[in-house]
């Protein structure tokens, strides 16, 4: 099962805006709502910060959005801080093998 | 509120097998939940293992699906992972998770290493 795809890594400056795409296929994230993002710090866990596409967990910052349109789901990340400096990865219910993940975003903040 | 913290050896020998517990504190394992295992290799990304409800109920990734064996104890409120004829590929930080019904992972271990080294 291939990973979803995703940008290697992304910058921008505090303040800006960023998104994050990831890429799967009909079998995963086009067809299912199943999509969720996580952010991980430096030898730390991953940390949930969206589920079904557009939710957010209880006390996740609201500059956290996400979106889908077809194949491809969406993290946005508003109002940049320093502390947004992480990994990010998506994640896809799949028919084939129940879940895949996506490779992962390293995000700068400049 | 409920915690996880994974433990077993950190070194398995090549073709050995892989053991590692999950201990679930704060709450009970038979929960409505279902408890999975998600590894990572040194500067690479996320991958599922597999998941296992408290009846004993199993989901696993096809690619690992005839190395992998989980299992629970709901005495000791803790789920376990087995992964046979380790390779140097299986090395990662392997964490434990608790995944919610729309196929998200809303809690998780710390992590812990396991190399696969002679």
């Amino acid at each position: 099962q291939s990973a979803l795809t995703q940008p290697a890594s992304v910058s921008a400056s505090p303040g800006q805006s960023i998104t994050i795409s990831c890429t799967g296929t009909n079998s995963d994230i086009g067809a299912y709502n199943y999509v969720s993002w996580y952010q991980q710090n430096p030898d730390k866990a991953p940390k949930l910060i969206i589920f079904d596409v557009t939710k957010r967990p209880s006390g996740v910052s609201n500059r956290f959005s996400g979106s889908k349109s077809g194949n491809t789901a969406s993290l946005t990340i508003s109002g940049l801080q320093a502390e947004d400096e992480a990994d990010y990865f998506c994640s896809s219910y799949t028919i084939t093998t129940y879940v895949v993940f996506g490779g992962g975003t390293k995000l700068t903040v400049l | 509120q409920v915690q996880l913290q994974e433990s077993g050896p950190g070194l398995v020998k090549p073709s050995g097998t892989l053991s590692l517990t999950c201990d679930v504190s704060g709450g009970s394992i038979s929960s409505r939940n279902w408890w999975s295992w998600v590894r990572q290799p040194p500067g690479k990304g996320l991958e599922w293992i597999g998941q296992i409800y408290h009846s004993g109920i199993t989901d696993y990734n096809s690619s690992l699906k005839s190395r992998v064996t989980l299992s629970v104890d709901k005495s000791k409120n803790q789920f376990s992972l087995r992964l046979s004829s380790v390779t140097a590929a299986d090395t990662a930080v392997y964490y434990c998770a608790r995944v919610l019904e729309s196929w998200y992972f809303d809690l998780w271990g710390r992590g812990t290493l396991v190399t696969v080294s002679s």
